[in-house]
């Protein structure tokens, strides 16, 4: 059973382009959480879909930032106009369970490396 | 508005003593904490967790102590082992861990042969 898969691992942008990380759940889990983690901080959530449904956007900024997880493939955060701030690592949690999960079903991917230069 | 802090950035310890990392919490609403490690260039693992109805979790090496009314919990870690060694986040949710993770921002664990 493959775990969360990530790509691409690193990620280098210029200013003002935009990327585009994507997240294969574990088979099975329906449920999506994204985190980014800036240099010397804990993780931070943005994020957290169901196959087609956005649940809770509360941690994405309102601007440049949008996530899907369509009925066929993967998740995918898109980030335009890429700005020098939004370097980080962000990672993706996939979970078989969503509302009453208990948060230690929640499996994370090795995350994107996004380096805006 | 930090919800969960770990104070220390750093521990080192000697192999085979114990390693206590501490995290203290401000949300009243968080019922359930979990502890992840992380290695460079990997995303966080899953070690141990507690829920607010229990003081103390132990899983083999691992031990969580949770004190609400401090609102402060810690990982104990005994004997200390090279492999160890990593970057230990904790994290909280509210709604019995059904909630977004709220993580602090990790305290790096080196252990000494």
């Amino acid at each position: 059973n493959a775990g969360v898969m990530q790509n691409p691992r690193h990620l280098v942008r210029r200013r003002g382009q935009e990327a585009r990380l994507r997240c294969s759940p574990m088979k099975g889990h329906s449920h999506v959480y994204w985190y980014r983690q800036l240099p010397e901080e804990g993780l931070k959530f943005m994020v957290y879909l169901q196959k087609e449904n956005i649940i809770d956007e509360s941690g994405m900024p309102k601007e440049r930032f949008s996530a899907e997880f369509p009925k066929e493939g993967p998740s995918i955060l898109r980030i335009q106009q890429v700005v020098r701030g939004d370097s980080a690592a962000y990672f993706c949690a996939s979970s078989p369970f969503g509302q009453g999960a208990i948060a230690n079903e929640a499996f994370f991917g090795q995350g994107t490396r996004l380096t805006v230069v | 508005d930090q919800q969960v802090k770990q104070n220390s950035p750093s521990l080192s310890v000697q192999e085979g003593r114990i390693s206590i990392l501490n995290c203290d919490y401000t949300n009243s609403m968080f019922d359930y904490f979990l502890w992840y490690k992380k290695y460079p260039a990997e995303g966080p693992t899953f070690l141990i967790s507690i829920s607010s109805i229990k003081d103390k979790n132990e899983d083999g090496r691992f031990t969580v102590f949770l004190n609400k009314s401090a609102k402060h919990l810690s990982l104990h870690i005994v004997p200390s082992q090279p492999g160890d060694s990593a970057v230990y986040f904790c994290a909280a949710s509210a709604q019995g861990g059904s909630e977004k993770l709220v993580f602090g921002k990790g305290t790096k664990l080196t252990v000494n042969p």
